[in-house]
């Protein structure tokens, strides 16, 4: 089984900053299959990034994916008042599919 | 428009059997693809738990294939999740969701139930 560590636990920076996630795998993951989620409390969660880099439909542009191997990174470029949310890795290239244990990104 | 909604009981008694549907709308069932179960407990990350292709094979997590079964009825357009022998650690919400891959590419699940909390007490 593939485990997914992200860091940090939790980011608190303010609208309109940078915001820099980190997914790492304990064994590389296959063809780059590392996906991006969002959830907001009360909520499903939502897509945001397949292949490492591909947005998912309807994703804003400051939303980014990068990484290969065993290290992966999301970025949001300016943060939006909406953004303030858990994110969530997930590599479904390898039975079982795992998740990492989420970034909570909460306002400073 | 895709959308999936999970139903079945709020509260089951422990060691008996957690029995959930995902009725789909938007989207036929037979027509491919791959659909799952994955669940949160209460303030905690998220689990796969299995899922299912149209024609009917099933893909479990090994640390619950033993109490799992995942099901497929097409002529309602529904699939089904049924965990046996529950216990408080099964208390989360359980999500369903389509996972538009097959065997040649694999992809995550794109559209998702909004869940529906099952908690295990006597």
């Amino acid at each position: 089984e593939i485990v997914l560590t992200q860091s940090p636990g939790t980011l608190s920076l303010s609208p309109g900053e940078r915001a820099t996630l980190s997914c790492r795998a304990s064994q590389s993951v296959s063809s780059s299959y590392l996906a991006w989620y969002q959830q907001k409390p009360g909520q499903a969660p939502r897509l945001l990034i397949y292949g490492a880099s591909s947005r998912a439909t309807g994703i804003p542009d400051r939303f980014s994916g990068s990484g290969s191997g065993t290290d992966f990174t999301l970025t949001i470029s300016r943060l939006e008042p909406e953004d303030f949310a858990v994110y969530y890795c997930q590599q479904y290239g390898s039975s079982p599919e795992t998740f990492g244990q989420g970034t909570k990104v909460e306002i400073k | 428009q895709v959308q999936l909604q999970e139903s079945g009981p709020g509260l089951v008694k422990p060691s008996e059997t957690l029995s959930l549907t995902c009725t789909v709308s938007g989207y036929s069932i037979s027509s491919g693809y791959y659909w799952g179960w994955i669940r949160q407990p209460p303030g905690k990350g998220l689990e796969w738990i299995g899922s299912i292709y149209h024609s009917g094979s099933t893909y479990y997590n090994p640390s619950l294939k033993s109490r799992v079964t995942i099901s497929v009825d097409t002529s309602k357009n529904q699939f089904s999740l049924k965990l046996s022998s529950v216990t408080a650690a099964d208390t989360a919400v359980y999500y369903c969701a389509r996972d538009p891959g097959d065997a040649m590419v694999p992809l995550p699940f794109d559209y998702w139930g909004q869940g529906t909390l099952v908690t295990v007490s006597s």
